[in-house]
């Protein structure tokens, strides 16, 4: 069965203090690996779409990489408005398979 | 544009009531879909639509029908509301396949 775990399920950080949060998956053949933020309230924002393994993409503070196993979105000096809850999906079936998120908060 | 957009925003239903939630895309996108997300769990396929004129069954169908209206317009129907459909509602659009997806604000509804 498909399946998509992050984790943690919350995440509180320092402002400026780096880390990373993890998406595990499997599923039957990876077509596309997603990453989503989404704000109280509001819809997932899209991200990035990784397609295939040691692929990385970049954007401001936030760095994702893809593994054949799992996904890793790597935040760098975070501000307070990096807090959200970031979502990972995995493309299968002509479906995406939703994690459940995490929700990063940064205090400054 | 205003991209995708979902009314109404809010919605309080009774146990048997039914109810139209409505979805509109400025973006010349194929595809639409309807999630409903819950605490604690991922967002969950309700219906999509590929194209016009065509809709599909997600992973949580049931108690739900969808008319896709035009190529703009997507709407998800409750027939008769039960409070385990109580959940927040988001339509999406995109290209013709899994690309990444735009998401509307979403319609937070309760069933009592």
């Amino acid at each position: 069965e498909d399946q998509v775990t992050q984790s943690p399920e919350a995440l509180r950080l320092q402002e400026g203090e780096s880390s990373s949060l993890n998406c595990s998956y499997t599923v039957s053949g990876l077509r596309g690996l997603f990453w989503y933020r989404q704000d109280p309230g509001k819809g997932p924002e899209f991200l990035f779409t990784l397609y295939s393994a040691g692929e990385e993409k970049e954007k401001e503070r936030l760095k994702a990489t893809l593994t054949k196993k799992e996904s890793f979105l790597h935040i760098t000096a975070p501000k307070p408005e990096d807090s959200a809850t970031y979502l990972c999906a995995v493309h299968s079936n002509y479906q995406l398979i939703w994690g459940a998120g995490t929700k990063l908060i940064i205090k400054p | 544009n205003a991209g995708v957009t979902q009314t109404p925003k809010f919605q309080v239903l009774k146990t048997g009531q039914s109810m139209t939630l409505q979805c509109a895309q400025d973006m010349n996108h194929n595809s639409m879909y309807w999630y409903r997300q819950d605490p604690g769990m991922g967002l969950r396929l309700i219906y999509y639509s590929a194209s016009e004129g065509t809709t599909d069954k997600g992973e949580v169908p049931n108690g739900y029908n969808v008319s896709r209206l035009n190529k703009r317009e997507f709407s998800l129907r409750l027939e008769s509301a039960a409070p385990s459909q109580t959940s927040v509602y988001f339509c999406a659009s995109g290209l013709a396949g899994v690309v990444e997806q735009y998401f509307g604000p979403g319609t937070r509804l309760t069933v009592t």
